[in-house]
């Protein structure tokens, strides 16, 4: 079981409030990343982060935004909710090495969160 | 276009039988393939991994293949039982950046009866 860890793991809110998804790893991994996953789809990369004050948006477009102000936390924030946000939300996290070979990193996942925007 | 099928959609067996799931990918350049489960309103959990070189890699029951040439993969579940239910996505890297980039599939939802 990876040390990585979500809450809320459900959620239900009403539209245009302002939510934050909290992911926290103890394993002290430099990489983490935000995907969103709607039920019988593949997961969309939304956002990653190599380390402490560096973010990217990922694949998927997504006007949630997120900061890593220490190695173990990576939370996202939606602003202003809307029904069309309604997903589940999963942070992973990787352990970045320096190896010049092809790396074989193994992402670890939190629970996840479900969100639901009324 | 980077993808990954896989097949089939859903899947049902009876406990204690095998099965087999495939997935075909188009991602290159290719660094390796995952095959990951994950349980019902649960994060993904990592079964296996192969890189190019690799054409077979089991985990106790699970047995994954690649055939890196016809660029397909095959995981196989031996002696199903009833917590084998859940979502299998096959999941490949390419090695065109320093992400590492990841291309998941849809999953196949497998479900066994007792």
């Amino acid at each position: 079981e990876a040390d990585i860890y979500q809450t809320p793991r459900y959620l239900v809110i009403g539209t245009g409030k302002k939510i934050t998804l909290e992911c926290s790893q103890t394993m002290g991994h430099d990489k983490m990343y935000w995907y969103q996953q709607d039920p019988g789809m593949e997961l969309h990369l939304i956002h990653y982060s190599y380390g402490v004050n560096s973010t990217e948006k990922g694949d998927l477009s997504s006007e949630s935004t997120v900061s890593r102000i220490r190695t173990e936390h990576f939370p996202l924030t939606l602003e202003s909710a809307r029904p069309s946000h309604t997903s589940q939300y999963l942070c992973a996290s990787s352990e970045a090495r320096t190896s010049g070979k092809p790396r074989q990193e193994t992402q670890y996942f939190g629970p996840g969160t479900r969100l639901l925007v009324l | 276009k980077n993808q990954v099928e896989q097949s089939p959609q859903s899947l049902i067996i009876l406990e204690g039988k095998n099965c087999t799931l495939q997935c075909n990918y188009t991602v290159s350049p290719f660094s390796n393939l995952r095959w990951y489960k994950q349980d019902t309103g649960r994060g993904p959990v990592s079964l296996t991994i192969m890189t190019f070189s690799e054409n077979t890699k089991s985990n106790g029951r699970y047995t994954a293949t690649l055939d890196a040439d016809t660029k397909q993969s095959s995981l196989h579940i031996t002696a199903s039982q009833l917590s084998d239910s859940a979502s299998y996505i096959c999941v490949v890297s390419d090695r065109g950046s320093t992400l590492g980039r990841l291309y998941f599939g849809r999953g196949t939802q497998l479900t066994v009866w007792p």
